[in-house]
């Protein structure tokens, strides 16, 4: 079946601007994972939705990063006033469910490389 | 707060040697392990897992067994091919929340 989409794949912007990136999971995953992957690093943590509970945003770098979920499928992180240090690519995973003590695997989605001018 | 540490690379091996990349990790209670794979111009993918202590996860020639006497997960392969040259990713789970190593590049020489 269909794996995980983002779009768009490539944005280049000016600094200050809000950008939006979308992620669109695997059918039927209920778990969706939002990181970033800077150049020459590891994967650093964003945000994780579970279902209908409250996101984990413990990995967000600033107020000025925030996502959203709609009706538990879509998922949009939107990043205000971006600033260079915001370069980067943004992954997008989902799995089934996380089910205490073991984690399902997730499945990432291609990225989008973001470039703040 | 959980950590995982992995090799630094570079690597660079010609073709039928063995590898190992180390990780070792910190968490509190019982995380499941993961190694994720990233081919030239490909997304991040599942090379193998385990979810328990003294597990071993498997795939493509590759091995990595959960110790969590040495809070390590190593990966190894005994003989590598050009194929395999890619970036490698530990990483760790709990609850939903995943941590990452820095990644290791693995080149494979002819």
């Amino acid at each position: 079946g269909a794996g995980v989409s983002q779009s768009p794949s490539n944005k280049v912007t000016e600094k200050g601007k809000d950008v939006e990136l979308r992620c669109d999971p695997i059918s039927g995953h209920t778990a969706l994972y939002w990181y970033r992957q800077s150049l020459g690093q590891g994967l650093e943590f964003l945000i994780y939705f579970q279902g209908n509970s409250a996101p984990d945003k413990s990995g967000l770098p600033s107020d000025r990063f925030s996502a959203e979920r709609t009706g538990g499928s879509v998922s949009t992180l939107t990043i205000q006033r971006t600033q260079q240090e915001d370069s980067a690519v943004y992954l997008c995973a989902s799995s089934l469910v996380a089910t205490s003590g073991y984690q399902e695997t997730q499945y990432f989605g291609p990225g989008t490389r973001l470039l703040v001018l | 707060g959980d950590s995982v540490t992995q090799m630094e690379g570079p690597v660079t091996l010609s073709e039928e040697a063995f590898l190992t990349i180390n990780c070792t990790y910190t968490a509190t209670g019982y995380p499941s392990l993961f190694w994720y794979v990233q081919y030239p111009g490909e997304g991040l993918q599942l090379l193998l897992k385990a979810t328990k202590a003294d597990d071993k996860g498997s795939n493509k020639g590759f091995e990595a067994t959960y110790r969590k006497e040495t809070t390590s997960f190593h990966l190894e392969k005994g003989s590598v091919q050009v194929s395999d040259s890619a970036v490698y990713f530990c990483a760790l789970s709990k609850q939903g929340k995943s941590t990452f190593g820095d990644g290791t590049t693995l080149t494979v020489k002819p």
